[in-house]
């Protein structure tokens, strides 16, 4: 069974840091390309990053470009988000995708407010 | 990196057709096959519903169906059923290899 699993979500001051993981599971994580997604509250699906299966090219949304970071370890199954200098509308719920969207992790719910 | 267009909000009586378009520009929706669609439940995360324009992964009742003209893509839902009552979303590749969501509706059962 394929499964995605966010974690590392939180309260955060604007300014700050924070690195989401996304633990995967059911599958061969090492030859799909992966998402991030995210949902601030009761708005809809932005597209946020993504990275080929060997990690040797990402993606940005215009929005994140040169803060946010997407980085994978195959050897451990896991894909991650770096996300510096956060800002208030960086408040989302952020999912992570299998390659083409056809698998969803739960998400994991960052704030940033002071 | 604009939203694809849908309408805000689509509604029907049980067991009619409803349809809701996603419309983009030829550097997304009308340059590629690489249209999706997803339905999310309040508090959920979102589920694939039709991928590559017009295909269903398995499990996905065969009432849904998708398609795509130019620029625009439709997702129809036949035999309109309660539990269809959800968000529903587009998404597209785009000519920048990155991925482009609709804006989103909300379809209601009447």
């Amino acid at each position: 069974e394929v499964q995605l699993v966010e974690s590392g979500g939180g309260l955060v001051q604007p300014g700050g840091s924070l690195r989401l993981s996304c633990a995967a599971s059911g599958f061969t994580f090492s030859g799909y390309w992966m998402h991030w997604v995210r949902q601030a509250p009761g708005k809809g699906l932005v597209w946020v990053s993504r990275i080929n299966s060997d990690g040797s090219s990402t993606s940005y949304a215009d929005a994140v470009k040169g803060r946010f970071t997407i980085s994978r370890d195959n050897a451990k199954n896991t894909l991650y988000l770096q996300m510096n200098s956060l800002r208030a509308e960086d408040t989302a719920v952020y999912y992570c995708a299998r390659g083409p969207c056809d698998y969803w992790g739960q998400g994991t719910l960052v704030t940033v407010s002071s | 990196q604009s939203a694809l267009t849908q309408p805000a909000s689509v509604s029907g009586s049980p067991g009619q057709s409803i349809t809701i378009s996603c419309t983009g520009t030829s550097s997304d929706v009308g340059g590629y096959n690489y249209v999706s669609w997803y339905q999310q439940d309040p508090g959920k995360a979102p589920k694939l519903m039709i991928y590559e324009v017009s295909n269903r992964p398995s499990g996905v009742s065969n009432r849904f169906s998708g398609s795509k003209s130019g620029n625009t893509a439709s997702l129809t839902i036949s035999g309109l059923q309660a539990e269809d009552e959800a968000d529903y979303y587009c998404s597209s590749y785009t000519s920048s290899s990155t991925l482009v969501f609709g804006t989103g509706t909300k379809v209601t059962v009447l």
